[in-house]
């Protein structure tokens, strides 16, 4: 099925280190999301965007909804052990979302 | 307040049995869904409820998958004749009326053998 291309597909920093993720299509989307998402758990949700051109903060997340409505990225600021995991982008159209193939992200204390 | 809910949470099947997957949306919710995800993979469309109408079922793979929503609450995806890529976690999500956001249950992990 249709997917984002999401990149990049994995990351090992450092603690401390900030993260950027990002996320493109070839279609246009109405609004975009970010999840998080545990090992054995369903994806939780991080920051949802609804305007291009937006940029929306969520304590050390901070995510931008791409002005030609195709692109979002996500920024993580300070990284600490307990942002490990894997991150998903979406975006939505008449109410299903299209996720990413996701960032799956290591901290090394 | 209680999240989406999913049981079972893991299910082993044999090559041609039935199974029958249960989703508790949050309280409220109206439209539900459901994903499909494979192993290292992003989670997959499979179709959504608004109340108890079906409003898309594009993304189910074959007519051996169906899915239900009777009374506009529980929802149960239901496959039939199940065969070794059906394997993957099956994910319910739920969204307040209006609103783009989904939340998303635990999940059950489909094996099939």
């Amino acid at each position: 099925g249709q997917q984002l291309n999401q990149s990049p597909q994995s990351m090992f920093i450092q603690e401390g280190e900030d993260v950027s993720m990002n996320c493109t299509s070839s279609s246009i989307f109405n609004t975009w999301l970010w999840y998080k998402q545990d090992p054995g758990e369903g994806p939780v949700l991080l920051i949802a965007l609804y305007k291009a051109g937006e940029l929306t903060s969520n304590g050390r997340l901070t995510a931008q909804f791409g002005i030609t409505r195709k692109d979002s990225f996500l920024n993580i600021s300070a990284s600490i052990p307990s942002d490990v995991g894997i991150y998903f982008c979406a975006g939505r159209n008449t109410g299903k979302l299209i996720f990413g193939q996701g960032t799956t992200l290591q901290v090394k204390p | 307040g209680a999240g989406v809910s999913q049981s079972p949470r893991y299910k082993v099947a044999k090559r041609g049995q039935d199974v029958a997957l249960r989703c508790d949306p949050i309280s409220g919710h109206v439209s539900l869904f459901w994903y499909q995800q494979a192993l290292g993979q992003g989670p997959e469309f499979l179709t959504y409820f608004q109340n108890e109408a079906q409003l898309d079922k594009s993304g189910l793979p074959s007519d051996r998958f169906f899915a239900e929503r009777p009374e506009g609450s529980v929802s149960t995806l239901k496959i039939q004749r199940t065969q070794q890529e059906d394997s993957a976690v099956y994910l319910c999500a739920s969204s307040l009326p209006g609103s783009y956001e989904q939340y998303f249950g635990p999940g059950t992990r489909l094996t099939v053998t």
